[in-house]
């Protein structure tokens, strides 16, 4: 079946612009994350989605940052006044369940100039 | 709360060698350890998991990975190297119990492996 899908791929912004990610799950999986990826760095977590349960936002860096989720669905990652520290690849994962093997999509890798 | 130390940023191997990965963790209980391997602008793709029985786990490309508990170690192995295992190797680890955050991988800082023909 069809992996996790993101867009854009790749996405050029200006500094102080407002961005929006968009993940796409695989179809079934409850669970979804977000995580960020830094040049040269590991993966730090962002955001977790679990149903309709309540979002643990505790990753986000700063209240620029917020994301939302459609049912079991579509997610968004928002990055508002965007600065250059931003710049980052920016990878979801799903999984069956919370604690299931996660699943991730290509990413979105986003350059705030 | 739990870390990951990959204690190298680079390993080089030729093709047809044995492979290692290392990979060390820190997590309070019996960790949950997972192998990704990300090729260059491409997401991560899952290679194996361990969550308890053999600590020999088999995973996918004939990779597989050693988890021992008294060193706190999950390095990755493959027999014989291939140039197409050339590519950026993570390793992750998850607390087993329930509860806020044990559903968040860790990740180390990644491997890069480069297979010489």
């Amino acid at each position: 079946g069809a992996g996790v899908s993101q867009s854009p791929s790749n996405k050029v912004t200006e500094k102080g612009k407002d961005v929006e990610l968009r993940c796409d799950p695989i179809s079934g999986h409850t669970a979804l994350y977000w995580y960020r990826q830094r040049l040269g760095q590991g993966l730090e977590f962002l955001i977790y989605f679990q149903g309709n349960s309540a979002p643990d936002k505790s990753g986000l860096p700063s209240d620029r940052f917020s994301a939302e989720r459609t049912g079991e669905s579509v997610s968004t990652l928002t990055i508002q006044r965007t600065q250059q520290e931003d710049s980052a690849v920016y990878l979801c994962a799903s999984s069956l369940g919370r604690r299931e093997t996660q699943y991730f999509g290509p990413g979105t890798r986003l350059l705030v100039l | 709360a739990q870390s990951v130390a990959q204690p190298e940023d680079q390993v080089n191997v030729a093709e047809g060698n044995p492979l290692t990965v290392k990979c060390t963790y820190s997590v309070s209980g019996n960790p949950y350890l997972f192998w990704y391997v990300q090729y260059p602008n491409r997401g991560l793709q899952f290679l194996l998991k361990y969550i308890t029985g053999d600590n020999l786990v088999k995973g996918s490309y004939g990779f597989e990975a050693e988890f021992n508990k008294s060193q706190t170690s999950f390095h990755l192995k493959k027999p014989s190297a291939l140039v197409s295992d050339s590519a950026l190797y993570f390793c992750a680890v998850r607390p087993p119990e329930s509860g806020a955050g044990s559903y968040q991988l860790t990740f180390g800082k990644g491997t890069k492996l480069s297979v010489i023909p």
